[in-house]
């Protein structure tokens, strides 16, 4: 039973257009909500992370928006760049202790120049 | 920048040999753990760690085996390698009350 649901599985967008993935979870106690940036050859890096407490969080040109009701997370890019092409992780975990990170599948997005 | 280092980060051996993945951290977290993923594709947990001698099996059955001897150093050890194992092998580090992963850059392993 996958916990994190993650769309699209690719997408293609075109410079400077807005890249928007989504995820959802199922475990109403995760508290953790992370998303990673992989570029290939690479090992995944933090890109930017909410808790929630906050429905946004913005970090330049990447930002979370969290729907606690719902249960769903989505990354959005704005004025999407050719070297924003990696795959993207969304995870889930609830903060602290022992509990592991658990990863969607990834999204590959590809920006066309 | 994470200080986390894996060697060798290219590996290709014949089927049978006997291989250690090295993963070494310096940033003193407690926590560890190895990823198996193919290019591009989802991560799978196969072992972690939380402190020195404490070992646990991930989601993804492996047929690998690790040791936490050190807090700084958690090696993957594969006895006898198939082509199956053919993948890139991901170790990542948190520390201990927080769950941020930091990944290092990961070994490319082709079994022949």
């Amino acid at each position: 039973q996958q916990q994190v649901k993650q769309s699209p599985q690719s997408l293609i967008v075109q410079k400077g257009g807005i890249s928007i993935i989504n995820c959802a979870y199922e475990n109403t106690a995760f508290d953790y909500f992370p998303w990673y940036q992989q570029f290939p050859g690479k090992g995944p890096a933090l890109l930017i992370a909410i808790r929630p407490d906050v429905s946004e969080k913005k970090e330049g040109r990447f930002t979370i928006s969290f729907n606690k009701s719902a249960k769903q997370f989505s990354l959005h890019i704005m004025d999407s760049q050719p070297g924003d092409s990696a795959t993207y992780f969304c995870a889930a975990s609830i903060q602290g202790g022992s509990e592991k990170l658990v990863f969607g599948k990834g999204t590959k997005l590809t920006v066309n120049p | 920048e994470a200080d986390i280092y894996q060697t060798p980060r290219y590996l290709v051996i014949g089927t049978g040999k006997k291989i250690t993945l090295e993963c070494s951290q310096t940033m003193g977290h407690d926590k560890m753990y190895w990823y198996q993923q193919d290019p591009g594709m989802e991560l799978h947990l196969i072992h972690y760690s939380y402190g020195v001698n404490s070992t646990e099996k991930g989601d993804l059955s492996s047929e690998s085996t690790v040791s936490r001897i050190r807090t700084e150093h958690f090696p993957l050890t594969l006895e006898s390698a198939r082509p199956s194992h053919t993948s890139q092998y991901l170790c990542a580090s948190s520390p201990k009350n927080l769950n941020e992963q930091f990944f290092g850059p990961g070994t490319r392993l082709t079994v022949l």
